[in-house]
This record gives structure tokens, C-alpha cells and sequence, in this order.
């Protein structure tokens, strides 16, 4: 059974922290995604990496980063986090042979106070 | 660019009920078409799609044509159930590895 998995289902942080999200997935899949999930706008893509050390900026990056260090894992910084960036964050990864499928994790809500 | 527009919930039924959600979609060239769905508490997951003109998707009851003319890409079930309570979402790509949601629609369906 495909599995993505997130560190934390529930985040609260303060303003101005930083922020990691861990993102794993066990399906040895290529790209690898981060969106954030508001109520109204749908899923809008933060960033996207298709291999190791590789990645781009999708819709909305600003204010986040990534890091792949290695193929399973994908993490999402927030540099410094602001009380715009609560939201539900989702991870998902897709293979090379079917790009468009995409698998995701359970997502994380984060609150910033 | 592309965009995916699917009517807005939140949309509350009765078991046994019929279920449409509406979603057209913008976009250059022949895209794939997806709907996803996620139950409460977890992450989206594939429900079906379809990658050509006049293809069905269908999967646990669902189902959906993909109509280039009317640029469509309704979700249908004939008679919903207390588990098909969930956010759905149309979704579309440009036949690579970029997906464009749709907004979401919340179905609820009552005993």
C-alpha cells in the first residue's frame, strides 16, 4: 500500500519562528510536492522537486523554502513564520510513469499566533 | 493559463440521494482531467479520471465524462451513502506533472 507520510498532523507555532514540515514517502517516486489547502482557494502548489537537490517554485512561494536531501524525503521551511501562513499544508508525490497521479499525505494544520 | 471552476457547496443530501457536482474547466491544448476527494481527517486521494475526450472515469459508484465541447467534467453517483460525506475536487493537468485544483466541494449526506 502507497504511503506518504508528515511529521506532525497538528502545528502551532509563534510569529516569527521557523518552521520545518517533514514530508516521507516509501513509492521510491521521483517529484515530489508542497501545497497549502485553504477554504474557497483549493489547493494551491507552494513548490515541486523532481529529483534529489532538485526544485521549483510553484505558485505560491514566497515566504517558504524546501530542502530534498534524499529521494523519500521532502521538507517545507517557513523562514520566519507569519499568522498568513496558518493554514492545512499537504505533501504528495507522483512517479515518473504517471505524473498526473498524485498520492498524498494527511496533511498538516499549522496555526501561527 | 489553466483553471479549474467547480460549483460551490456546501452541498447537504439524503441518503439514497442523486449527487451532481459541476466543474468546467480553462485550458490550452488536451488535458487530463481528475477528481480527487478527501474524507475527513485525511489526505486526497484519486477517485478517477479521465485523459481523452468523451472518456468515462469511474470508480466506487462515481462517474465522469470528460466533454471537450462544453469544456465539463461533471461527478455523478446515482445513490450516495453516509461514507461518501467528503471535499471534493475537480482537478486538471497539462499532461505533466502539474495538477490545478478547483476549489473544493463539500458533500454531506445524511441518514
Amino acid at each position: 500500500d502507497v504511503k506518504v507520510t508528515q511529521s506532525s498532523r497538528y502545528l502551532v507555532k509563534r510569529t516569527g519562528e521557523k518552521v520545518f514540515l517533514e514530508c516521507v514517502q516509501d513509492m521510491d517516486h521521483e517529484n515530489m510536492f508542497w501545497y497549502r489547502q485553504d477554504p474557497g482557494l483549493g489547493l494551491r502548489l507552494i513548490y515541486f522537486s523532481y529529483d534529489v537537490k532538485m526544485k521549483e517554485k510553484g505558485d505560491i512561494p514566497e515566504g517558504y523554502s524546501v530542502s530534498r536531501e534524499k529521494k523519500e524525503r521532502f521538507s517545507l521551511i517557513l523562514e520566519s513564520a507569519s499568522t498568513n501562513q496558518t493554514s492545512m499544508y499537504l505533501c504528495a508525490s507522483s512517479s515518473l510513469d504517471s505524473e498526473e497521479t498524485q498520492y498524498f499525505g494527511p496533511g498538516t494544520r499549522l496555526l501561527v499566533l | 493559463g489553466n483553471s479549474v471552476t467547480q460549483m460551490e457547496g456546501p452541498v447537504t443530501l439524503s441518503e439514497e440521494a442523486f449527487l451532481t457536482i459541476n466543474c468546467t474547466y480553462t485550458a490550452t491544448g488536451y488535458p487530463s482531467l481528475f477528481w480527487y476527494v478527501q474524507y475527513p481527517g485525511e489526505g486526497l486521494q484519486l477517485l478517477l479520471k479521465a485523459t481523452k475526450a468523451d472518456d468515462k472515469g469511474s470508480n466506487k459508484g462515481f462517474e465522469a465524462t470528460y466533454r471537450k465541447e462544453t469544456t465539463s467534467f461533471h461527478l455523478e453517483k446515482g445513490s450516495v451513502q453516509v461514507s461518501d460525506s467528503a471535499v471534493y475536487f475537480c482537478a486538471l493537468s497539462p499532461n505533466d506533472y502539474k495538477l490545478s485544483f478547483g476549489a473544493g466541494t463539500t458533500v454531506t449526506v445524511r441518514a
